[in-house]
């Protein structure tokens, strides 16, 4: 299948700065990608969607001024989150789609704020 | 998007074959239908799709009744490392991909 890489992989930073990651599809372009936050145990929860050269597309109660996404190529997706705070530390995965093709998944970042 | 509706856990011994039945009940003309796994701390990894009848390729089969309103995706002679949670999804094209609850399946010696 095709290959989704997140970077970093893991992350811990202080309460109020903020943290950058990155989501690359290495194998193909990516009309789509789409950003998900997991919360243990739990299911992946969609944040927003991405279209390459558009704004994203938010899911409701996701803010998007604290979550910060741009999909400035085909390739590369990055997600910004903004004066990050403790109840943000959670598990981010991006994915990421060509055309109606099935979506593929980045290894995931775990992000944790203190 | 159609809702997707299944098991919340199941367990299996090894080596036996597993089934795992996803209800969907609103589920499109367009709509595909596609499984997921994830390991705890990983991203999901695509497992299979399929539009309609049987699909089957090196490491599951998806059915799917001609009515497609459920679809049971089947793993021959699970192993340890087949202990994971798996979701099953209904869309696609250009629609968002979102998750259910999925199945977390627990594999026993």
């Amino acid at each position: 299948g095709a290959v989704v890489s997140q970077h970093p992989s893991w992350v811990i930073c202080k309460s109020g700065t903020s943290v950058k990651i990155e989501c690359r599809s290495l194998d193909f372009q990516a009309t789509t990608m789409f950003w998900y936050r997991q919360f243990p145990k739990q299911s992946l929860m969609l944040m927003a969607t991405s279209n390459e050269g558009s704004k994203a597309t938010y899911e409701q109660g996701v803010e998007k001024d604290k979550f910060l996404i741009n999909h400035a190529s085909l390739t590369l997706s990055t997600l910004t989150v903004t004066s990050a705070h403790p109840e943000d530390s959670s598990f981010y995965i991006c994915s990421a789609k060509r055309g109606v093709a099935e979506a593929f998944f980045g290894q995931g970042t775990r992000l944790t704020v203190v | 998007l159609a809702k997707t509706t299944q098991p919340i856990s199941m367990d299996s011994y090894e080596g036996q074959e597993v089934n795992i039945t996803c209800s969907h009940n609103n589920i499109a003309t367009n709509d595909y239908i596609t499984w997921y796994q994830q390991f705890p701390s990983q991203g999901p990894r695509f497992i299979i799709q399929g539009y309609k009848t049987k699909v089957t390729n090196e490491v599951a089969s998806l059915f799917i009744p001609a009515d497609r309103k459920s679809s049971t995706l089947s793993l021959p002679r699970v192993s340890l490392s087949d202990t994971a949670v798996y979701y099953c999804l209904v869309g696609g094209g250009y629609q968002k991909v979102t998750f259910g609850t999925g199945t977390k399946l627990q594999v026993i010696p």
